[in-house]
This record gives C-alpha cells, structure tokens and sequence, in this order.
C-alpha cells in the first residue's frame, strides 16, 4: 500500500533551468508534507515543507506547490545547480498518526 | 548544534547473526524515530518513541526486531536471528515535536550475506 508515490524514478535537467519534482498521495487524511534531500552514504535532509492550509511555500530556490483536490504536490528548484544533484523524497503525515510516510524517491541530475 | 549520531556506520553479517544498531538523537528532542531503506526505496518506519514510550511499532517485525530508549535519550535497534532481506540502511532520526520534520543520521549500512 504505497500512499505516498514519486512516479519518475530519475530526472535530468540542465543548469540554470527549472526542476519539477512531482508527488502524489492517497491518503485524505495527510495535513503536512515535506521533502528531503539525501546525497550518497548520507541520511536525508530536511529542505522545505508546507501545511495542507497552505497551497504554496517558498524559501529561496526551492518552492513547494500543493494541490489538494489532486492529491498532488511539486517541488520546484530555480534556478538548477550542480550541488542539487541527489535524490529527493517526498514524505507526507497526519496530524493523528504522527509519523512520516516517504515516497520511493527521485534522482536528479544537473548537467553543466 | 549536533547532529543525530549513529553507529557503526557499516556492519557485514552473516545470515542468522544478530546486530545491534546505537543511535543519539539530538539534545532535547523528545521523538527518536527507526527507519529502515531498502535500496531503491523510500525509508520506512519501524518504530518511533516518545520520550522512552513507544508510540508506533507497527511495522516493526517484532519475531526478530527489537528497540528500546533507554532514559528518553539514546535508543539501540537490534535484529535477532538476521535474514538476507534486512540489507538496507538503518536511519535513526529525531524531533523536537511529536508531529512534523525529522532530522536524520548517516545511517547504519547492514550487509546480511
């Protein structure tokens, strides 16, 4: 029963363009989403979350869009640079059950 | 401010060995949470205390896996006998809340051969 789901395994993207990591859910009861970004033989880091009262949260290069009709968030990075390169999870939890449910992750490239 | 500490940093077993994990989480922060990711997956919960009160072991496949916290503070993770399909890394994180981000270690890498 996967509930959260990054459908695009890789993506690949020149630099100084945009990046759109894409995510959805199942579960109607989630109400706070983040994402992490994890480099090789590190854990996941924190980088930008948004509350299900909120449709969009911005902080510098990385801009989080929620579309709660759809079930579906976005992860937004622009402009793309080399140090991006990683792979980025989408999480989401519920306010009753606590804990965090990760997507399967996407790797993402920045080519020079 | 430290960061969540994990140790050791790779561990190579053989199958029905068993293994402990340590973890120390950061000052303060009352939630300590297990995650275990397989290779090519998301992390995924095995159990998470508040306080030294376990508050979700669901998934935690309790015939093998154990996990305690001692005084609130650091938590060990153990398996007991291991199987070939525990290879993952073993990520221990913290919160200072009960509900929203969570801050990571490097991880624990378990080879199970």
């Amino acid at each position: 029963d996967q509930q959260v789901k990054q459908n695009s395994p890789s993506l690949s993207v020149q630099e100084g363009r945009i990046s759109i990591l894409n995510c959805d859910y199942t579960n109607s009861m989630f109400d706070y989403f983040l994402w992490y970004k994890k480099y090789p033989a590190e854990g996941p880091t924190f980088l930008i979350s948004i509350s299900s009262i909120k449709d969009k949260n911005e902080d510098g290069r990385f801009t989080v869009f929620l579309n709660k009709s759809a079930k579906h968030l976005s992860l937004h990075i622009v402009p793309s640079q080399p140090g991006d390169s990683a792979v980025y999870f989408c999480a989401a939890s519920a306010q009753g059950a606590q804990k965090l449910v990760f997507g399967q992750g996407t790797r993402l490239t920045i080519n020079p | 401010e430290a960061g969540v500490a994990q140790s050791p940093r790779y561990k190579i077993i053989e199958k029905r060995q068993s293994v402990a994990f340590w973890c120390n989480p950061i000052s303060g922060h009352a939630t300590l949470y297990w995650y275990q990711q397989i290779l090519g997956q998301g992390p995924k919960l095995l159990i998470q205390f508040q306080n030294n009160g376990v508050v979700d072991d669901s998934q935690l496949p309790k015939d093998r896996f154990s996990a305690e916290r001692l005084k609130g503070v650091d938590s060990t993770l153990k398996i007991q006998p291991a199987k070939l399909e525990d290879s993952a890394v073993y990520l221990c994180a913290s919160s200072p809340r009960v509900y929203g981000e969570a801050f990571f270690g490097q991880g624990t890498r378990l080879t199970v051969v």
